[in-house]
């Protein structure tokens, strides 16, 4: 099993382009998730689903777009980058749990933006 | 947004140090949880918890869910070189039947271990 992949790991954007980063899993989870690190401010929340074809906001949604058309891949679109978006993008992906959630993250994608 | 505060923000250490590290929130959990991140690499589960006041243990990790369920502890004994790296907590509070969903990471505490 490959658990959770994204591509590109690298991107550099100039401002008012336009990008999707791709992320995929192969554990038939149900919820995924796309985070922003940033240094000092941890892991963001932009977007997640718990489900095929659901989306939901997260803590930093403004400026990105996501779809769930198949189970297991979760895009994250930015119709127009600004440098704001600079950062590191991160997915992942769980299982709903009685107890607690396990996120199984991928390996995140640099993204620059000039 | 909410965010969990986790203090130190940053630490240099002696190899065989013991490391103590925590995260605060100003709401309650239900599960508190700590991941670690390898440089280059997406966080990894460590621990979870999941009731008020428990001690648990994974090799020489200890972590401790506070309580108040409002802060969690995480301990570090003995530490080696590979140890380096960002140690996130975050805190877990969804609710499948009301459809709420709330989990959140900590702003992170970064280990350097020096040899």
């Amino acid at each position: 099993n490959a658990g959770v992949t994204q591509t590109p790991k690298f991107r550099v954007l100039k401002t008012g382009q336009s990008m999707t980063l791709l992320c995929a899993q192969d554990m038939n989870h149900e919820y995924m998730y796309w985070y922003r690190q940033d240094p000092g401010m941890g892991l963001r929340l932009i977007h997640y689903s718990v489900g095929e074809g659901t989306t939901a906001k997260g803590e930093v949604p403004d400026g990105y777009n996501v779809s769930r058309l198949k189970k297991q891949n979760f895009l994250l679109g930015l119709e127009s980058a600004a440098p704001s978006q600079t950062s590191v993008y991160f997915c992942a992906s769980s299982q709903w749990g009685i107890i607690y959630n396990e996120q199984f993250f991928g390996p995140g994608t640099r993204l620059t933006v000039l | 947004g909410q965010q969990l505060n986790q203090s130190p923000q940053s630490m240099f250490i002696q190899e065989g140090e013991d490391v103590s590290m925590n995260c605060t929130s100003s709401s309650i959990f239900n599960t508190w949880l700590w991941y670690k991140q390898d440089p280059g690499e997406g966080p990894v589960l460590l621990i979870a918890l999941y009731k008020a006041g428990e001690l648990t243990s994974n090799g020489r990790l200890t972590a401790q869910f506070g309580i108040t369920r409002k802060d969690s502890f995480l301990n570090i004994s003995a530490s080696i070189p590979s140890d380096v790296g960002i140690y996130f907590c975050a805190g877990q509070g969804n609710s499948r039947a009301s459809g709420t969903y709330k989990y959140i990471f900590g702003t992170g505490t970064r280990l350097k271990v020096l040899a």
